[in-house]
């Protein structure tokens, strides 16, 4: 079955700490995204990548780093310089960078 | 800053009514508008979208745009109880990379 796989789901960090969110997609689709939400918000974008080796700032980018050395692949790593990392993080992905997204089922990070 | 903007609610109707969420946004250049369903602890899912004005009807789910008002509405006729979740409104505007901006979620409760 096609669709987009995230790792792990929960996720516990010291303060200090890097961590690497996974995020594969088998759907031959070209764009990933990753999204942060938090309780009670809408999602707000971190990065995003419409072609292999490319990849853009969205709106919340600082603190975080991506690399897109394959198609299927977008991980996001949460570094020490995200200085409220805490929430629930989002990969998704699209064919031609449509807003027709089709999410995975999301990493929750909690910072201790 | 483009804004969009969604009542959070909780929005409370009975089983079998027809449930109302609005949307409205600011950027004018807004090209594609969408609709997600969020149920709690879990990952959005695309339920609708559309493109130009008028409605569009998919099922118990209609879709209706105003380009002129800037606003989008969904509408859910005979609700559910299963129909209960968030519902987020994102609209794609006529930008580099077209990025989705999202509103930050209508909670709706169908209530037995």
């Amino acid at each position: 079955d096609g669709g987009i796989t995230q790792s792990p789901k929960y996720l516990f960090r010291k303060e200090g700490q890097n961590v690497t969110l996974s995020c594969e997609q088998n759907l031959n689709h070209d764009a990933m995204y990753w999204y942060r939400q938090d309780p009670g918000q809408g999602l707000r974008l971190i990065y995003y990548s419409q072609i292999v080796n490319d990849f853009q700032k969205g709106d919340i980018a600082e603190g975080y780093s991506v690399s897109r050395e394959k198609k299927e692949s977008f991980p996001l790593t949460v570094t020490s310089a995200q200085k409220n990392p805490t929430a629930f993080y989002l990969c998704a992905s699209t064919f031609g960078g449509t807003g027709e997204l089709f999410f995975g089922e999301g990493s929750r990070l909690t910072v201790l | 800053q483009k804004e969009v903007e969604q009542n959070s609610g909780p929005l409370s109707v009975p089983e079998g009514a027809i449930a109302s969420l609005n949307c409205t946004y600011s950027d004018r250049g807004s090209q594609s508008f969408f609709w997600y369903r969020q149920y709690s602890g879990k990952s959005p899912e695309l339920i609708m979208s559309i493109y130009s004005n008028g409605d569009k009807e998919d099922g118990r789910f209609t879709a209706q745009l105003n380009k002129a008002s800037q606003y989008v509405s969904l509408l859910i006729r005979d609700s559910q109880p299963s129909d209960s979740a968030t519902y987020l409104c994102a609209v794609n505007g006529n930008n580099a990379g077209n990025m989705l901006t999202f509103g930050g979620g209508t909670r709706l409760m169908v209530k037995p």
